[in-house]
């Protein structure tokens, strides 16, 4: 059935370094949605990616959806120590029916 | 926002014991709510995806009779853990969706979890 792989699974960064997290599904997307759960906290929408080829940023956070519709990625720049949490993508098959999730990246940051 | 309240937050009862966890979405109609576990520091596991008024479906695996799901208003669904074993102690978490329109999905809204814990 259709997978969502997402690597890596965790990272430690020294706070001011960048950290991407990645996504790659064994089949085409309608679009992918990313996720932030912060530590003891329900996970938060933080964006949706919908057009092939698209990226959309928010602050230092970059995302993008890979041509074919079968990868995405986020990049923080700069890491803050309020970024700590575990960064989730969600893929859509075709027609929105099903949500898979990612495995998650755990982001470690110290100060 | 949306705001979607779930509850209890946490409870803890003895073995053989039914648990009811509600999940409401307070500020918009949720066509569909999906039910969650998480283990400790792993990945979200979908258990069923339910839509108002429809039957819930379950994933491979989880049994529907031992969570009990019901979805008989736009804003409210329930998961009711069936004689709970402490292999059941666990995070459960629901997220409410409404919908977009054809081909136009909209985010999922989560709750803040519930934390069972089976003696």
């Amino acid at each position: 059935g259709q997978q969502v792989m997402q690597i890596p699974q965790y990272q430690h960064v020294q706070e001011g370094e960048d950290f991407t997290t990645y996504c790659n599904s064994s089949t085409t997307l309608s679009n992918i949605q990313w996720y932030k759960q912060r530590p003891g906290g329900h996970p938060v929408f933080l964006i949706q990616l919908v057009k092939s080829g698209e990226v959309k940023k928010q602050k230092r956070l970059t995302f993008q959806f890979g041509e074919a519709k079968k990868n995405s990625s986020l990049h923080i720049t700069a890491t803050q120590t309020t970024d700590v949490g575990t960064y989730f993508c969600a893929g859509h098959d075709t027609g929105g029916f099903k949500t898979i999730f990612g495995a998650g990246t755990r982001l470690f940051v110290k100060a | 926002g949306a705001v979607v309240s779930q509850h209890p937050s946490r409870v803890i009862c003895k073995s053989g014991t039914s648990v009811k966890i509600e999940c409401r979405s307070l500020d918009f109609q949720a066509t569909t709510m999906f039910w969650y576990r998480q283990f400790p520091k792993q990945s979200l596991m979908l258990m069923a995806t339910s839509n108002e008024g429809s039957k819930a479906t379950y994933e491979q695996g989880v049994e529907k009779d031992k969570f009990l799901i019901n979805h008989a208003s736009l804003t409210l669904s329930t998961l009711t853990v069936t004689s709970a074993h402490p292999e059941d102690s666990s995070f459960y978490i629901c997220s409410a969706r409404e919908w977009g329109g054809t081909g136009n999905v909209q985010p999922q809204h989560f709750g803040d979890g519930t934390r069972l814990s089976i003696l």
